[in-house]
């Protein structure tokens, strides 16, 4: 039974350029959510999907983006980045409404 | 505004003896907790988790209580053991899965 997945590893990228960020959730679960964890820090939530709709937001700004695909699987854009988007992104599926999230091992992005 | 806390940044525990972690929150629409474990390069691991109608719950080793008119929360490893040292990260819940976290206690277990 195959965990939640993430790719890519890692990504190194500079200011402005656009990264996007692949997650495939634990099998048997529909809903994802995206976490970045800053050095020193916990996960802040980004933002979850559900039926293929962003169905929450935490507070970041609109050049984070998602899309969840019909296979549950999901994709986290961010655009402009900035230097302080260097952090751990982590994707967490979970079903339905159950309150259980599963983390993926995370992609750490550095931007330079 | 940090909602969920846990002020201390280390513990460090013998082998066999008990670990305790604690954790704060502020929210009180908070209504299910959670406790994660963090190893470096990976993502957190699902420990055991709370819902506020309990006070207790156990798993194994691992047993979580929570005092919701302080709000407070507590791990509980008995007995503790080397491969227990990791991050430690508190989390909690009102809505559907968006999960608030504490800033971890990095637990290292010695011989």
């Amino acid at each position: 039974d195959a965990g939640v997945t993430q790719s890519p590893t890692h990504l190194i990228k500079t200011r402005g350029q656009q990264v996007t960020l692949r997650c495939s959730p634990k099998s048997g679960h529909d809903t994802v959510s995206w976490y970045q964890q800053a050095l020193g820090q916990g996960p802040q939530f980004i933002f979850q999907y559900y039926e293929e709709e962003e169905r929450q937001r935490g507070n970041f700004p609109d050049r984070f983006s998602g899309h969840q695909f019909p296979n549950y699987s999901s994709e986290l854009n961010v655009n402009a980045l900035l230097l302080g988007d260097s952090a751990l992104y982590l994707c967490a599926s979970s079903s339905g409404l159950k309150e259980t999230q599963y983390f993926g091992p995370g992609t750490r992005l550095l931007v330079l | 505004d940090q909602q969920v806390k846990q002020n201390s940044p280390s513990l460090s525990v013998q082998e066999g003896r008990i670990s305790i972690l604690n954790c704060d929150y502020t929210n009180s629409m908070f209504d299910y907790f959670l406790w994660y474990k963090k190893y470096p390069a990976e993502g957190p691991t699902f420990l055991i988790s709370i819902s506020s109608i309990k006070d207790k719950n156990e798993d194994g080793r691992f047993t979580v209580f929570l005092n919701k008119s302080a709000k407070h929360l507590s791990l509980h490893i008995v007995p503790s053991q080397p491969g227990d040292s990791a991050v430690y990260f508190c989390a909690a819940s009102y809505t559907a899965s968006k999960l608030t976290f504490g800033t971890g206690t990095r637990l290292q277990v010695t011989l």
